[in-house]
């Protein structure tokens, strides 16, 4: 079965710098999403992306994150000046048409574990 | 502001028992809500999905139900196996569908 891959799978940083989390979704799929997890915490929505735009965007995704599509295959999250806030699991998700058409589940990746020191 | 709500508490069933669990909202008003279970380290999992205008959907052994006049969705596992124990999440998609927000889940443990 298909699946959405992410790299590096444990990252550590130090704070201040930048730092790129990648992913490889699954290869039919038109949309794509961050997530990211603090330990112990719920799952929180960053950004969606379709058609290499940002569709949504949430709160936490302010001007210190931007994604790309560099190429028909990789979907990137870049932090530019970490913060020891930043530390979490990010998770790339992709889905193959959007949530307005019916039965529209994400596919998850493992995720990136992010440490800022 | 609108909220998503789980047992925070872990719920521990012995196996061949089913597993009843429960995700409340409130201020949405959303047109589907999906369930995913997620382990240790690893990424959600898509479950099952249910639309504002069904009242139940079933796959294999679990079972979802959806009602809008209470805004709660029930999630079942009958049968319940060892296997089955992880997290499971409930999450709503907002009305274009590109963003779904997660309650904090449910930890269910089955035993042997």
């Amino acid at each position: 079965e298909p699946e959405v891959t992410q790299t590096p799978s444990h990252q550590v940083t130090q704070m201040g710098q930048e730092v790129i989390l990648r992913c490889v979704p699954i290869s039919n799929h038109l949309y794509f999403y961050w997530y990211r997890q603090i330990l112990g915490q719920k799952v929180e929505f960053l950004v969606s992306f379709y058609n290499n735009e940002i569709s949504e965007k949430s709160e936490i995704f302010d001007d210190q994150f931007s994604v790309e599509r560099p190429d028909g295959s990789n979907f990137t999250l870049k932090i530019r000046s970490t913060k020891l806030e930043d530390s979490a699991m990010y998770f790339c998700a992709s889905s193959e048409l959007g949530g307005g058409f019916d039965n529209q589940p994400q596919h998850f990746g493992d995720g990136t574990r992010l440490s800022i020191l | 502001s609108q909220k998503i709500e789980q047992n925070s508490e872990a719920l521990n069933i012995q196996e061949g028992k089913t597993a009843t669990l429960t995700c409340n909202y409130t201020n949405y008003s959303p047109a589907y809500l999906q369930w995913y279970r997620q382990d240790p380290g690893r990424g959600p999992v898509f479950l099952l999905l249910i639309r504002e205008n069904e009242k139940e959907k079933r796959k294999e052994r679990l079972k979802v139900t959806f009602d809008t006049t209470l805004k709660q969705s029930l999630f079942h596992i009958t049968a319940s196996q060892p296997a089955d124990s992880a997290t499971y999440l409930c999450a709503l998609a907002n009305n274009a569908g590109n963003m779904l927000t997660f309650g904090g889940g449910t930890r269910l443990m089955v035993k042997p």
